[in-house]
């Protein structure tokens, strides 16, 4: 089975300070991590995957197998940022869990000015 | 279109009445994914159709919500005796695979509401 646990489903800071969003995963075998985001009144969009290795709006977030973890990471936060943030998993292409995206319940940022 | 497409955008209906949410996804795109999202629940996987292979009907809660996909394009999901429990944001998404990577984009939803 596959499991994404968000254990935040508030977290607030301040303009400017370090914020850490929290995720972790249970699979049996080599998942594919994403990252999504919902901003107010628009839909769900893709923020980053671990696969790409890349920064998107200062955003990052690594990989770490031994700690089953994808953490969401961006050092100075915007009040821009302030939005709804989804954990999500699937199984690598070529697989039987292939397509099905597991999504963690979310954490609600709000970024204070 | 410029992106998915989800009709109703808002349904309210009766407890006990038959409701049918409709997906048009991007052109092209060769999957189809449902998600349901409540509040406190996060997003639910509901079904996932992939080309002309058999859909992963792992998600659907129970024998009253179904879903097809006629003709690898437009999709129907349809919930039967609806109950309040049912209310939610009903999410579909579409994919294609850009240079093997798979991207998947999500439609405004349908908002469901059994009174």
């Amino acid at each position: 089975a596959q499991r994404v646990t968000q254990p935040e489903k508030l977290l607030s800071v301040f303009k400017g300070a370090p914020v850490e969003l929290k995720c972790n995963y249970s699979y049996s075998g080599s998942p594919e991590l994403f990252w999504y985001v919902q901003y107010s009144r628009q839909r769900l969009q893709l923020l980053l995957r671990h696969i790409s290795r890349e920064s998107i709006k200062g955003f990052t977030a690594d990989l770490n197998k031994g700690e089953t973890s994808f953490h969401l990471k961006k050092p100075f936060a915007q009040e821009e940022d302030s939005a709804m943030y989804y954990c999500a998993l699937r199984g690598l292409a070529g697989g039987t869990s292939y397509g099905k995206l597991t999504f963690g319940q979310g954490t609600i940022l709000t970024v204070h000015p | 279109g410029a992106g998915v497409s989800q009709s109703p955008s808002n349904k309210v209906t009766e407890k006990g009445k038959d409701v049918e949410l409709r997906c048009d996804p991007i052109s092209g795109h060769t999957a189809l994914y449902w998600y349901r999202q409540s509040l406190g629940q996060g997003l639910e996987f509901l079904i996932y159709f992939q080309g002309n292979s058999a859909p992963d009907k792992s998600g659907l809660p129970s024998d009253r919500f179904s879903a097809e996909r006629t003709g690898g394009s437009v999709s129907t999901l349809t919930i039967q005796r609806t109950q309040q429990e049912d209310s939610a944001v009903y999410l579909c998404a579409s994919s294609f695979t850009s240079q093997g990577r798979d991207t998947i984009y999500f439609g405004e939803g349908s908002w469901l509401t059994v009174v």
